[in-house]
């Protein structure tokens, strides 16, 4: 069972903004581990979006947005296109269990 | 452009031992910036990491694994690989290959900035 957990499904109409969030305890998010979002299409390799909470790896365009506060981390995608439907996730790291830890994933849709 | 690839049997009998090799072009498993992992996804479930191995061979293995599990690398072939021992039907997962990457803010943190696509193992009789 995973200690981040996201919201199962989330979806827009083209153009309008969605927002996914990230939420975590005090052995990860909470004891200050930063927050990173990976987009991925089921049979392709996974991509980074967003890495130390806020910033987007080049070649990532400005409508990806990632931000955190407290024991919670959001992505927010902006001005949403047909390419953004996929699953994403977020990582941190937990220094209870000692481990690299992923988010329950999200299924963004397009209207 | 960092490119991973994962190979190995995607057929594996209980109590046997998962093997994976992961190749790397467009990078160096020699560099002393980066990290080498491994991590799956059981259908319908989320990403687990299983572990990780550093240029100079030093290792470190998500503690639900552990036990079962050895990465290592091999910098002249820039390969690294994964050897997970005694599986059952809950290791049938998708296996992913990754390079890891650091940022240092309040703590340093480790992210994946590179993947293979992935390669399915079952386990089977």
């Amino acid at each position: 069972q995973s200690v981040l957990t996201q919201p199962p499904s989330v979806s827009g109409a083209p153009g309008q903004r969605v927002t996914i969030s990230c939420t975590g305890i005090s052995s990860n998010i909470g004891a200050g581990y930063d927050v990173h979002w990976y987009q991925h299409l089921p049979g392709t390799a996974p991509k980074l979006l967003i890495y130390g909470n806020t910033n987007r790896p080049s070649g990532v365009p400005d409508r990806f947005f990632g931000s955190k506060s407290g024991t919670s981390a959001s992505l927010a995608i902006t001005g949403l296109q047909a390419d953004d439907e996929a699953d994403y996730y977020c990582q941190s790291y937990d220094n209870s269990l000692t481990a690299y830890v992923f988010g329950t994933g999200t299924k963004v849709t397009v209207l | 452009q960092v490119q991973l690839q994962e190979s190995g049997p995607g057929l594996v009998r209980p109590s046997q031992t998962l093997s994976l090799t992961c190749t790397v072009s467009g990078a160096s498993t020699s560099s002393d910036r980066h990290y080498w992992s491994w991590i799956r996804q059981p259908a319908g479930k989320e990403l687990e990491w299983i572990g990780r191995v550093y240029t100079s061979g030093s290792t470190n293995y998500n503690p639900s694994l552990e036990s079962r599990v050895i990465i290592s690398v091999d910098t002249s072939k820039n390969q690294f690989s994964l050897k997970l021992r005694s599986v059952t039907a809950a290791d049938t997962a998708v296996y992913y290959c990754a390079r890891g990457s650091i940022i240092i803010t309040t703590k340093w943190n480790y992210y994946f900035d590179s993947w293979g696509q992935g390669t399915q193992v079952t386990v089977s009789s």
